[in-house]
C-alpha cells in the first residue's frame, strides 16, 4: 500500500523555467511533508519542510504548496538550474510520530540548458 | 567533512553469510536511523534509536539487529543474508525525534550473490 506518490517519474524544464513537482498522499493522519534531492550515489538531501498548519512554504529558489483537501502536495523551483537535475522524493510523516517518514518513489528531474 | 559516514560503501557477499553495516554521525544528534531501499526504488524506514534506545521498528525480519553503542552510532547486522536482502541502505540521523530533518548518509549497496 503506498501511502505516498510521485505519479511523474521524471521531468525535464528548460534552465530558467519553473519546474513543478508533485507529490500525492492518502493516509490523513499525515500532518508534516518534506521534499529531499538525491544525487547519483549520495544520499537523500533535505530540502524544504511543511507542516500541515500551513499551505506554502518558501526558501530561496523553492517553495512547496499543500492541498489538504486534495491530499497533494507540490514542489516549485524558479528559475530551474543545471544543478537541480537529481531525483526528488516527497516524504511524509503522521501526526505524533513525526521521525516516522513515508517516502514516495522520486521524481528524476533533468534541466537542461 | 561528512554529516553521516557510512561503511562499507559496497558490499558483495554470499548467501547464508553474515554482515555488519557502521554508521557514525559527527552532528550531535540523538536520533539515528536505518532505511532500505529496494529495486524499485521505495525508501522504507527499518529501525530509529533515540539516546542508544529503540524506538522504530518496522516489521523487520529478526536477521536484522540494530546496536547503538552511544548515540553517535548506529550499526546494522545481518544474519544469514538472503537474495531479498539485496538494496542499498541508507543510515540518517535528526536533532530529535520531532519534526527535525533528518541527514542520511551516502549509503551501501548490499549485493548478494
Amino acid at each position: 500500500d503506498q501511502q505516498v506518490k510521485q505519479n511523474s517519474p521524471s521531468l525535464s524544464v528548460q534552465e530558467g523555467r519553473i519546474s513543478i513537482l508533485n507529490c500525492d498522499y492518502t493516509n490523513s493522519m499525515f500532518d508534516y511533508f518534506l521534499w529531499y534531492k538525491k544525487y547519483p550515489a549520495e544520499g537523500p538531501t533535505f530540502l524544504i519542510s511543511i507542516s500541515s498548519i500551513k499551505d506554502k512554504n518558501e526558501d530561496g529558489r523553492f517553495t512547496v504548496f499543500l492541498n489538504k483537501s486534495a491530499k497533494h502536495l507540490s514542489l516549485h523551483i524558479v528559475p530551474s538550474q543545471p544543478g537541480d537535475s537529481a531525483v526528488y522524493f516527497c516524504a511524509a510523516s503522521p501526526t505524533g510520530t513525526a521521525s516516522k517518514l513515508t517516502f514516495g518513489t522520486g521524481t528524476r528531474l533533468q534541466v537542461t540548458l | 567533512d561528512t554529516a553521516v559516514s557510512q561503511t562499507p560503501k559496497y558490499l558483495v557477499t554470499q548467501m547464508g553469510n553474515d554482515k555488519s553495516i557502521k554508521c557514525e554521525q559527527n552532528l550531535g544528534h540523538d536520533t539515528m536511523y536505518w532505511y532500505k531501499q529496494d529495486s524499485k526504488k521505495f525508501l522504507k524506514i527499518m529501525f530509529s534509536y533515540n539516546n542508544k534506545e529503540l524506538i522504530i521498528n518496522e516489521t523487520v525480519p529478526n536477521r536484522f539487529s540494530p546496536k547503538s553503542p552511544d548515540k553517535a552510532h548506529l550499526n546494522l547486522h545481518i544474519n544469514s543474508l538472503e537474495l531479498g536482502d539485496s538494496a542499498v541502505y541508507f543510515c540518517a540521523s535528526s536533532r530529535g525525534q520531532g519534526r527535525q530533518p533528518q541527514h542520511f548518509g551516502d549509503g551501501t549497496r548490499l549485493s548478494i550473490l
